[in-house]
Formats: structure tokens, C-alpha cells, sequence
């Protein structure tokens, strides 16, 4: 089915330990962005990018690199896990850069950090 | 940070009753979408919003467009087990694209 699919849907990660959480989308879209949900606080953007090559940080990219070497990845690095980052992720894809039409979401990845 | 105030936070409504739930923002939005999460899955696309005014329905769902351009309302009539779940709100002002922080849905049966 087409769509955006994220891997793994489940993670518990020791603190300091890395890990990358994986996302693809198969409906050639140019803008590709990770967010985090956490109970209260709504969906909170990490990372973005508009295209293959580009990224960009949005309001909580502290503790994540991005990269974007093709249309269809778009790959979030934890780098040394923190119990701060116990969340749940989310990959959302949109056809521009412009979310006015709506973004396509992944299913979520919920990482526990202990 | 973060700009939209959506209320209520959670609902619990018996099976057949209509829901509303609202959103509001500080400054003028270009754009309002609404969006339902159930549980386990990520957000879905309901409805969007593109003028002020703008009063648009998708099935039983119907979300308004406020006229200040500084709020929209989701309505659900008749409401049935399978809206349960997390709609948010989600708007665009300038260059800038925030959610809401969600309303909780159960629906008693």
C-alpha cells in the first residue's frame, strides 16, 4: 500500500545507547519531517526537509540528526539516548513544502529510553 | 512554539449525541486543518480549511473557518464508536505550521 512507513514500531533504548528510526514514503513526495508527540503537548516538529539533500531543524532538534540522501528516506539519529526522549515519532510526507494540503502520516514509532 | 489552544482537552459522550470542539490561536491563520488520530496510529487528514468563512463537511464531520481567521470548530453529529479517538487541529500562519494539543474522544456505547 502506498504510503509512509516507519520502522521499528517499538524501541526501548538503554541512555546513551544510538539508534536510527526509519522512514519511507513511496508517493514521490518532496517534503518529508519528523515530529514527536507527548501526552499534552500536541505534535512537536524535529526535523524537516524539502527535498533530497536538504534539511532543516524545526522546534525540538536538539539530540536528532537528519539526513536526506534520496526522495524516499528520511532517517532520524539519535545520537546518545536520553530518558527525555522517551516519545512517540511520527514521519509525515506532503507532495511541497507547503503543509496547507495536508501531510500523510506514518503509523509512529514509541521509543522508551531507560 | 506552540499557538493553537484547542478545548475541550477530553469528551466522553453517550453513543448518538453530537460533538464540538474548537481551536483557537493568537494570530490569524492561513489555513486550519483538522486531523483524527486513532489509537495507535498516526494522524489522518480530515477536513481543510482554506478562506475564512469556509464551512465544509465530510460526512458526518463538519468544520468551520472562523471569520476572525483566528479559530475553526470540528462538529460530529450522531457519533458512533468508531470516533473514538484524538482529533487535533493544525493551522498554517506565514511560513509557520503548528498543531494543536488534541481532543480526547470516547464514546460510550
Amino acid at each position: 500500500n502506498a504510503g509512509v512507513t516507519q520502522t521499528p514500531k517499538f524501541q526501548v533504548l538503554k541512555t546513551g545507547q544510538s539508534m536510527t528510526l526509519q522512514c519511507a514514503q513511496d508517493m514521490n513526495h518532496e517534503y518529508m519531517s519528523w515530529y514527536r508527540q507527548d501526552p499534552g503537548m500536541g505534535l512537536r516538529l524535529i526535523h524537516y526537509s524539502v527535498g533530497a539533500g536538504i534539511t532543516d531543524q524545526g522546534e525540538v532538534p536538539n539530540g536528532y540528526n537528519v539526513s536526506r540522501s534520496t526522495t524516499e528516506d528520511f532517517p532520524l539519529r539519535l545520537l546518545s539516548a536520553a530518558p527525555s526522549q522517551t516519545s512517540v515519532y511520527f514521519c509525515a510526507s506532503s507532495p511541497t513544502g507547503h503543509p496547507n494540503y495536508g501531510y500523510t502520516f506514518g503509523s509512529g514509532t514509541r521509543l522508551t529510553v531507560v | 512554539g506552540q499557538q493553537l489552544n484547542q478545548s475541550p482537552q477530553s469528551m466522553f459522550i453517550q453513543e448518538g449525541e453530537d460533538v464540538s470542539m474548537n481551536c483557537t490561536s493568537s494570530s490569524i491563520f492561513n489555513t486550519w486543518l483538522w486531523y483524527k488520530q486513532d489509537p495507535g496510529e498516526g494522524p489522518v487528514l480530515l477536513i481543510a480549511l482554506y478562506k475564512a468563512g469556509e464551512l465544509t463537511s465530510n460526512g458526518r464531520l463538519t468544520a468551520q473557518f472562523g471569520i476572525t481567521r483566528k479559530d475553526s470548530f470540528l462538529n460530529i453529529s450522531a457519533s458512533i464508536p468508531s470516533d473514538v479517538g484524538i482529533y487535533f487541529c493544525a493551522g498554517t500562519t506565514g511560513n509557520q505550521f503548528y498543531f494543536g494539543t488534541g481532543t480526547s474522544l470516547t464514546v460510550i456505547p
